[in-house]
């Protein structure tokens, strides 16, 4: 599968944790996005890297949350001290040079109890 | 006022039906526009990209109308198989994409 992949598909964690996600993109997608989805909700954009550099960050990204993508290859998103409320889906998605589709991994469903 | 807003759900319509998702966005220097469609606890997947002119995909049609800032999706003879939730989503620059809240589509036989 030459796809968008994720690691783990899913996580439960106790409220005050630390979690961290892998996103590892289409080989040639030099664009790589988090975005976070909740139920009976489209997802929200979090950040976005352009090779190594991060370009983009939404206010949604509270200092808690931290990503990375340090050989402008895969990507992780840490979130430190995790409350109830980041509960959620978190998505990645990748994107060509000069192209706009995005394509998403199957996302990790996190679950803080 | 969200920036990507669509029609309510869910719609539940028989085999066959045509049916019609409408969406509006707010931000008139956005870039590019697409239908995605997610599945059940499925990541979206990219459905078709909405060009001005209007565009076809077999029993889809989409369409943008830049003025009045709207877009819209057609399906006719609608299948089992598109049950699904449908996402309108724009691009405001750099890639970001905006989504709508995402339209529930039930096909019944």
């Amino acid at each position: 599968d030459t796809g968008v992949s994720q690691d783990p598909r899913h996580k439960i964690t106790k409220r005050g944790q630390n979690v961290t996600f892998r996103c590892d993109p289409i080989s040639e997608h030099n664009r790589l996005y988090w975005y976070r989805q909740t139920l009976g909700q489209g997802p929200e954009f979090l950040t976005y890297f352009q090779n190594e550099a991060q370009l983009e960050k939404s206010r949604l990204l509270s200092d808690r949350f931290s990503a990375e993508r340090p050989k402008g290859s895969f990507s992780t998103l840490e979130i430190q001290r995790t409350e109830q409320g980041d509960s959620a889906m978190y998505l990645c998605a990748s994107s060509a040079p000069r192209g706009d589709t995005q394509y998403f991994g199957p996302g990790t469903r996190l679950t803080v109890l | 006022r969200k920036e990507v807003e669509q029609d309510p759900g869910p719609f539940n319509v028989p085999e066959g039906a045509t049916v019609a998702f409408n969406c509006t966005y707010s931000n008139s220097a956005s870039q590019s526009f697409f239908w995605y469609r997610q599945d059940c606890r499925k990541e979206p997947k990219l459905l078709m990209s909405v060009y001005s002119s209007g565009n076809e995909d077999g029993r889809f049609t989409a369409q943008l109308n830049r003025a009045s800032q709207y877009i819209s999706l057609l399906i006719r003879d609608s299948k089992l198989s598109d049950s699904a939730t449908y996402l309108c989503v724009v691009n405001i620059g750099g890639g970001k994409l905006i989504f709508g809240q995402g339209t529930e589509l039930s096909v019944k036989p």
